[in-house]
């Protein structure tokens, strides 16, 4: 199965600063990169995702890129935000051919300092 | 948020009893799943199910049950058999169709053993 890490697995940040999360994985067939974001006592819900055929997505605040060569993908907030405080996972997958789980991250703790 | 739910909220078990928690969804999703998230870890696979009548163990099934009778219906059973069964159960649908799609979660049930 998909062995997953997170980096840092803490962050505090102050607002208005960027913020970078770091997920790596070991299964290099791994096609779709989803970041989810919870909030706390909340679900998680999905922020940004990314498929294998694309290096970098952007919307608004938020960005992934994708290395796939070196099996890793990261999260970037720029402009932070109080609202941004929450825990982060990445979910890297195969997905298709059957195989609809997710692999879930240990998450990121993020916290902005105002 | 809406069309995916989970209840009861809390859920209070003395050792040696089953429970059962409910989810329920009405977005039309073929896929449904558990999962367990205990404190500072991540979300972790109980069972997950693409079609109704047929469902898939994940990473942590020992312990757990579950069926699916109904596409909108994914009821999971925590078993006496579970030796360690607090925690955080999300319930989580998705569409099938295209691979990588998003994950939508219900708002949780937090089992406490007592």
């Amino acid at each position: 199965g998909e062995n997953v890490e997170q980096h840092p697995s803490t962050l505090s940040v102050q607002e208005g600063d960027s913020a970078v999360i770091k997920c790596t994985y070991s299964d290099s067939a791994s096609n779709y990169f989803p970041w989810y974001k919870q909030e706390l006592g909340k679900r998680p819900q999905l922020i940004i995702d990314i498929r294998s055929n694309v290096g970098e997505k952007k919307d608004q605040r938020i960005a992934v890129t994708l290395n796939k060569t070196a099996k890793h993908f990261s999260l970037h907030i720029t402009e932070t935000q109080p609202e941004d405080s929450a825990v982060y996972f990445c979910a890297p997958t195969l997905r298709g051919f059957g195989n609809e789980k997710l692999t879930f991250g240990t998450g990121t703790r993020l916290t902005i300092i105002p | 948020d809406g069309g995916i739910t989970q209840s009861p909220k809390y859920l209070f078990r003395k050792e040696g009893q089953n429970v059962t928690l409910s989810c329920e969804q009405n977005l039309n999703h073929d896929a449904m799943y558990w999962y367990r998230q205990d404190p500072g870890q991540g979300l972790r696979l109980i069972y997950y199910s693409q079609i109704v009548n047929d469902f898939q163990k994940g990473d942590i099934a020992e312990g757990y049950s579950v069926s699916r009778e109904k596409k909108e219906s994914f009821p999971l059973t925590v078993t006496s058999a579970q030796k360690n069964p607090t925690a955080f159960y999300l319930c989580a649908s998705s569409i099938l169709a295209g691979g990588g799609e998003e994950q939508f979660f219900g708002p949780g049930t937090r089992l406490t053993v007592l």
